[in-house]
């Protein structure tokens, strides 16, 4: 049973029209990741939530918003996409911050492209 | 700053052993672990290793720590084509970036039948 689930698989919008990418997880995780996958290049960390606590990755252009309304959902808002932001966003969650053995489970992301 | 580096490529026959490796710079890492990305896909957690060990064994994947030299391996027994893949290396540290993943580029594992 899918414990990290993202909506949609696949997304297509337009250039500069704004998008939301949808994430939830069974798991009662505090802790919920956005990162940013480019074709064959490592993920990128967006930013995180630690509970309600919002983490922005210093170079997380200000395009990229993100809200976490209760503990099992977490979305990801592009206000103006631009062509360079075609990627796959992958959610991912973790019990605690700290890595100690608390590793992070990833749901299957949601392919965004940009017409 | 925090790297981690891995090879590209990597591709051997089915039934053969492969192993995959990595090197990281960040000598407080405390965890690195291996995932695993299946095409279309998201991240799936294959193992991890504590930085006070040097081998851990879970069935047929083997994970070598060699802190000194900061170089980890994932060696992957009797290779299916199952396995074929894209296998990322990741590091963190429990204080520097608050726990979060470092993560190499990825090795894209081929196995050939």
């Amino acid at each position: 049973d899918a414990m990290v689930i993202q909506n949609p698989r696949y997304q297509v919008t337009q250039f500069g029209k704004p998008v939301t990418l949808s994430c939830s997880q069974t798991l009662n995780h505090n802790v919920m990741y956005w990162y940013q996958q480019k074709s064959s290049q490592a993920p990128k960390l967006l930013f995180h939530y630690y509970d309600k606590d919002f983490n922005n990755e210093a170079d997380t252009p200000d395009n990229f918003q993100s809200r976490r309304p209760n503990t099992s959902f977490c979305f990801l808002d592009i206000r103006s996409p631009g062509l360079g932001d075609a990627a796959m966003y992958l959610c991912a969650t973790s019990r605690d911050r700290a890595a100690v053995n608390q590793p992070q489970h990833f749901g299957d992301g949601t392919r965004l492209s940009i017409l | 700053g925090e790297d981690v580096e891995q090879s590209l490529f990597l591709s051997v026959r089915e039934g053969d052993s492969s192993v995959i490796n990595c090197t990281y710079t960040d000598s407080s890492s405390t965890y690195l672990y291996w995932y695993k990305q299946e095409p279309g896909a998201g991240l799936q957690l294959l193992t991890y290793i504590f930085s006070n060990m040097d081998m851990k064994q879970d069935q047929r994947l083997t994970v070598l720590l060699n802190k000194k030299d900061k170089h980890l391996s994932l060696r992957i027994a009797d290779t299916q084509t199952g396995d074929s893949a894209i296998y990322f290396c990741a590091e963190s540290n429990y204080g520097g970036s608050q726990g979060n993943l470092i993560f190499g580029k990825g090795t894209k594992l081929s196995v050939k039948p």
